[in-house]
This record gives C-alpha cells, structure tokens and sequence, in this order.
C-alpha cells in the first residue's frame, strides 16, 4: 500500500510571502501525484496533478508543484501567497487502481 | 453543470443504529468514489463505483458498503453504527473510470455525528 506524508500539519505565513508545503510519498512503483485543497466547509478541489512527461506541474490559482522520483517528493510551491489560499491543503497519491491515498493536510494560515 | 451532490449535509444517530448516504454524480460521470475524512485519521478510500459495480475497496469493516444505481447516482450504507464512525463523508465522481487520470470532482460531504 501506498503512504503520504504531510509533515507539517499547520503553515503560518504572511500574505505575499512564498510558501512552499511538503508532501513525501512511499512507492515501489510509479504512481500519480495530486494536490487538492478544501475550504472550510466544502469538498476538495483539484489544484493540480502529476501523471506523465514535465516533472514541473502548474495549477490553478498560481500553484506549482515539482515532482522528484529520487527523494520521492512533490512539493507545493507558491510564489506569493493571498489571504483567500487560507485553507487545507492534500496531497494524494494513486498506483494507478484507481484507490487514492492522502496525506494528513497541511493548514495553511495566510496572514495580513 | 450541477455539481457533485451528496444527501442529507447532516446527520445525527445514535449507536446500533444505521445510516444511507446519497451521492449524485456530475452528468455523465459514471465513476462514484466514497471516502471518510476524520482530523484523527485523514482522508480514507472507502470504495469506488464504475458502472454499478464495486472495482476498489479501502479497508474498512464489512459494516460499510455501498452500491451504485444505473443512472450513476451511489448509496453509502453504514450499519451498527460506532461512535468512532463519526467523521465527514465525501463523494467524488469523475467521467471515464480511470480517477486516477480523470479529475475527481468532490461534493461538499455528509457530516454524521454518532451519540
């Protein structure tokens, strides 16, 4: 079984400033990578995923993520954050049957 | 488009008890995937749906199932309900049956409290 690891549970950072949130995976095989994030409240939306070809992924609302098949990791990176990117924020990997596995969730807390 | 719609939003039960949850997926999605998210334990793949049948199963006890109906639409059923069951449940669809290549699109979740 596939294991995702979320190493930091909060990120205080104040706006404007760089964030980047860690995200480690567990894998003896090749697997597709995910981020997601959820707003107090609601589901989880997609912001970007790793399945083939650039290991330099681009999502949406300005958020990127670099995949590293030698140290196992897909970081979340975003330049200069925003009060409205406060939320919850998952990393997921799946072997490619169609079962999903997440990480624990890093809250990010962006402050004016 | 409608999005992914999961019913009742709330739920209160008591222990012994049982629960059905209803998930509705976007128009022509035919892949229903379920999860249980607690802040103890995460996100957890319960099952995935694919045109009425199960193909994936997470592990969780016999007490949880599900199925899925001709138009798509998927019930989670939760029996002899445990307090530890409490946690929000998420529903996911996605178009071709491959999630893992397709985009899950998520509902807002049911939130079941057990007393």
């Amino acid at each position: 079984a596939q294991s995702v690891t979320q190493l930091d549970s909060q990120v205080p950072v104040f706006e404007e400033a760089p964030v980047e949130l860690r995200c480690n995976y567990s894998s003896s095989v090749s697997v597709y990578l995910f981020w997601y994030v959820q707003y107090p409240n609601q589901g989880l939306q997609l912001l970007l995923k790793y399945l083939s070809g650039s290991t330099l992924v681009k999502g949406i609302n300005g958020f990127e993520a670099e995949f590293n098949k030698s140290q196992t990791s897909f970081p979340l990176r975003k330049p200069s954050v925003h009060i409205s990117d406060t939320a919850e924020y998952f990393c997921a990997v799946s072997d490619g049957f169609n079962k999903f596995y997440f990480g624990s969730g890093t809250k990010l807390n962006v402050k004016p | 488009k409608a999005g992914v719609t999961q019913t009742p939003r709330y739920l209160i039960k008591t222990r012994g008890q049982q629960v059905t949850l209803s998930c509705s997926p976007i128009s022509g999605h035919r892949s229903v995937s379920w999860y249980q998210q607690t802040p103890g334990q995460g996100l957890q793949f319960l099952f995935e749906y694919f045109s009425e049948t199960q193909r994936n199963k997470g592990n969780f006890p016999g007490r949880f199932s599900g199925r899925q109906f001709s138009n798509s639409r998927s019930e989670m059923n939760v029996s002899t309900l445990e307090l530890g069951d409490s946690a929000l449940y998420l529903c996911a669809s996605s178009f071709a049956g491959n999630p893992d290549q397709e985009t899950q699109y998520f509902g807002p979740g049911t939130r079941l409290l057990v007393l």
